[in-house]
C-alpha cells in the first residue's frame, strides 16, 4: 500500500466547475507537497503546506494534520488547468525523501 | 540559469549500452534530488547529494545506477548496460538544502532503451 494515496485517479469535469483532488496519507510529515504536471511537461511545485490552507488564485490547499488528509481545490476551473496534480509528503528532518501518490489526471473539458 | 537544468532532454540508446544524464540544479542549492517516473507509475525517488555527498542510495534500483556531483553543483545520473525497463523520466530537483523542503525540479530527460 503505497503510503500517499491520492484520489480520484482521473478526473474529468466542465469548464467552470469547482474540483477538488484529495490526498492521504499514512506517514507522520512535516510538510506536504502538491505539485502540476503538463503532458509532456515538467514539474512545477504549487503549494507547500505544514497546515491550515493557501490560496494562490484560483488554487486552494488545506491540510488537516490529525486526520492525515490534504485537499487541493480549483475554483472556475479552465481547460488550461488540465494536467497530472501530485501531492509528496515530505517526513522533514534527516527524513529528506519525498513520497509521491500517483497523481490525479485532471481534464477540464471546454 | 534561473532554474534547474537537465541535458539531454530526451535520450534514445540500444540495450547494453550506457547513458549519462546531467543535471545542473539551481545556484546555492546545496541538495540535489535524482527521481524516476516511469510510464503509468508514480514518482520514484533515486538518490539524493547534500554537496557532493549522497548520504543515502538505497533508491537507486540496481549495481547498473550510479551517480555523483562535483563542486556541489552538477549532478551525473549514469545507468550501465541499459535495459529497457529503465525507460522512464528522470528527474532533477534542487533545493537550499536537506531540511527545506521546497524543492525546484527541471524539465527531465525523457530516456527510451530500445
Amino acid at each position: 500500500k503505497n503510503e500517499v494515496e491520492q484520489s480520484p485517479q482521473n478526473l474529468t469535469a466542465q469548464e467552470g466547475e469547482f474540483i477538488t483532488i484529495n490526498c492521504s496519507y499514512s506517514v507522520g510529515i512535516s510538510a506536504l507537497h502538491w505539485l502540476q504536471q503538463h503532458p509532456g511537461g515538467g514539474i512545477v511545485s504549487l503549494f507547500m503546506l505544514s497546515s491550515g490552507k493557501k490560496k494562490h488564485g484560483r488554487l486552494i490547499a488545506t491540510i488537516n494534520i490529525q486526520e492525515k488528509h490534504s485537499s487541493l481545490h480549483i475554483t472556475a476551473s479552465h481547460p488550461r488547468d488540465s494536467a497530472v496534480y501530485i501531492c509528496a509528503a515530505y517526513s522533514g528532518g534527516s527524513n529528506y525523501k519525498l513520497t509521491f501518490g500517483k497523481g490525479t489526471l485532471l481534464t477540464v473539458n471546454p | 540559469g534561473a532554474g534547474v537544468s537537465q541535458s539531454p532532454s530526451n535520450k534514445v540508446t540500444e540495450k547494453g549500452k550506457d547513458v549519462e544524464l546531467r543535471c545542473d540544479p539551481i545556484s546555492g542549492h546545496t541538495a540535489l534530488y535524482w527521481y524516476r517516473q516511469s510510464l503509468g507509475q508514480g514518482l520514484e525517488f533515486l538518490i539524493y547529494f547534500q554537496g557532493n555527498s549522497a548520504p543515502d542510495k538505497s533508491g537507486l534500483p540496481s549495481d547498473r545506477f550510479s551517480a555523483e556531483r562535483t563542486g556541489g553543483s552538477v549532478s551525473t545520473l549514469t545507468i550501465q548496460r541499459t535495459q529497457q525497463e529503465d525507460s522512464a523520466v528522470y528527474l532533477c530537483a534542487s533545493s537550499l538544502g536537506s531540511s527545506e523542503p521546497l524543492e525546484f525540479f527541471g524539465p527531465g530527460t525523457r530516456l527510451t532503451v530500445l
